[in-house]
């Protein structure tokens, strides 16, 4: 079965360009997770899905970070415009159930110059 | 102070030797997990345990909730077990992440 499968792998961008990031959770898991994460730091929640539901966006900046999971499969986290402070990896991950075991796609390692 | 920290930050081992790491925490939990991360690759989940020991091949992951603490073990390293060993807590429906602990873990 495939894992949580995430696109692009790196993306290198001028800063105030948009970026979009892509996730396919695997199949049939009903919580999915974007995060943030620094070199040298864990990850940082952005954004939590219940299904199709955000549930906890709180730490998402909302003046120019945005998602979606329209029908509560995959998802996508876009930046507009990005900056030089958004470069990081950008780790999709997805459990069963919110209690559930986590899983990690391979992240999306963004370089913004 | 983090919710959540872990020990050492960076070790370095020759093969074979046994290795801890540990993480202490001070928020509740419902599970822990210890993830494990290659350069440049996603995160693995190595366990998620919520009482006692569990152990998988090499490695061995304890934890003691009354003293809020988690040791994840490998015996016998290996140098393709180099890599930053991450604990995370879930309290309720929240995740908080460790900084990861940087093993190298030298032929």
């Amino acid at each position: 079965e495939a894992g949580v499968v995430q696109s692009p792998r790196y993306k290198i961008i001028e800063k105030k360009q948009p970026v979009a990031f892509w996730c396919n959770p695997i199949s049939g898991h009903n919580t999915l997770y974007w995060y943030r994460q620094n070199l040298g730091q864990g990850p940082e929640l952005l954004i939590r899905y219940e299904n199709e539901e955000a549930v906890d966006d709180s730490q998402l900046p909302k003046d120019r970070f945005s998602a979606e999971r329209l029908k509560g499969v995959d998802s996508t986290l876009k930046i507009q415009p990005a900056e030089l402070g958004d470069s990081a990896v950008y780790l999709c991950a997805s459990s069963l159930w919110v209690a559930g075991e986590l899983f990690f796609g391979e992240g999306s390692r963004l370089t913004v110059l | 102070k983090n919710e959540v920290e872990q020990s050492p930050q960076n070790l370095t081992a020759q093969e074979g030797e046994f290795i801890t790491i540990n993480c202490s925490y001070s928020v509740g939990i419902s599970a822990l997990h210890w993830l494990q991360q290659h350069p440049g690759g996603g995160i693995v989940s190595l366990f998620m345990l919520s009482s006692g020991k569990k152990k998988h091949g090499r490695l061995i992951a304890t934890i003691n909730i009354q003293e809020k603490h988690s040791s994840l073990h490998i015996t016998a390293s290996h140098p393709r077990d180099s890599a930053v060993y991450i604990c995370a807590v879930k309290d309720g429906n929240q995740f908080y992440f460790g900084t990861g602990t940087s093993l190298t873990v030298i032929p």
